[in-house]
């Protein structure tokens, strides 16, 4: 099993371009979530998806959309990229029945300049 | 004041040393708690979650108090490889079951 896997690994993006990060699972889990990661913050939820079809606003979800395709697949699109939103973008799931464990995918280190 | 409160560090400790990490959390009617260990530039993972009576996976041992809202983790024999960045991790189920993220408590262990 590949667990969590995103793409693109590395960004850069140009200030009011566009771009979609993937995000897939391979474990059957009912639950997705989108957090960024930047120096000083911590993890902040972005958006998240209890289950294929629904869709959640986290923490801090201004200027970003989010998709649930189907179970496996959840992606997060920056509309109009501003340097603001440079950071390290992580897609995590969970079995939301048994387990609060959440399991990470690699990352994806975005920068707008 | 933040949820979750964590000393970023760095704790600088030879091999073999003891090293315990606090964090502390705001909302008195959190539920559940969490260390996860993040690598440098990598994804976080599980390290253990934290019961109220305590317990202990192998040199790592993770306490609750509730009565002063903070849960700690205790190192023993630190190696080289425990070197991380060891993030705290809450949930109020109040909260939709989201799990709120300290910023990260920053370990070094040296030769």
């Amino acid at each position: 099993n590949a667990g969590v896997t995103q793409t693109p690994k590395f960004q850069v993006l140009k200030t009011g371009q566009s771009m979609t990060l993937q995000c897939a699972q391979d474990m059957n889990h009912n639950s997705m979530y989108w957090y960024r990661q930047d120096p000083g913050m911590g993890l902040r939820l972005i958006y998240y998806s209890a289950s294929e079809g629904t869709t959640d606003k986290g923490e801090v979800p201004n200027g970003y959309n989010v998709s649930r395709l189907n179970k496996r697949e959840f992606s997060l699109r920056l509309e109009s990229a501003a340097p603001s939103q440079t950071s390290v973008y992580f897609c995590a799931s969970r079995v939301e029945d048994t387990s609060y464990e959440q399991y990470f995918g690699p990352g994806t280190r975005l920068t707008v300049t | 004041r933040k949820e979750v409160e964590q000393d970023p560090g760095p704790f600088n400790v030879p091999e073999g040393a003891t090293v315990a990490f606090n964090c502390t959390y705001s909302n008195s009617a959190s539920q559940s708690f969490f260390w996860y260990r993040q690598d440098c530039r990598k994804e976080p993972k599980l390290l253990m979650s934290v019961y109220s009576s305590g317990n202990e996976d192998g040199r790592f041992t993770a306490q609750l108090n509730r009565a002063s809202q903070y849960i700690s983790l205790l190192i023993r024999d630190s190696k080289l490889s425990d070197s991380a960045t060891y993030l705290c991790v809450v949930i109020y189920t109040g909260g939709g079951n989201k799990l709120t993220f300290g910023t990260g408590t920053q370990l070094k262990v040296e030769l």
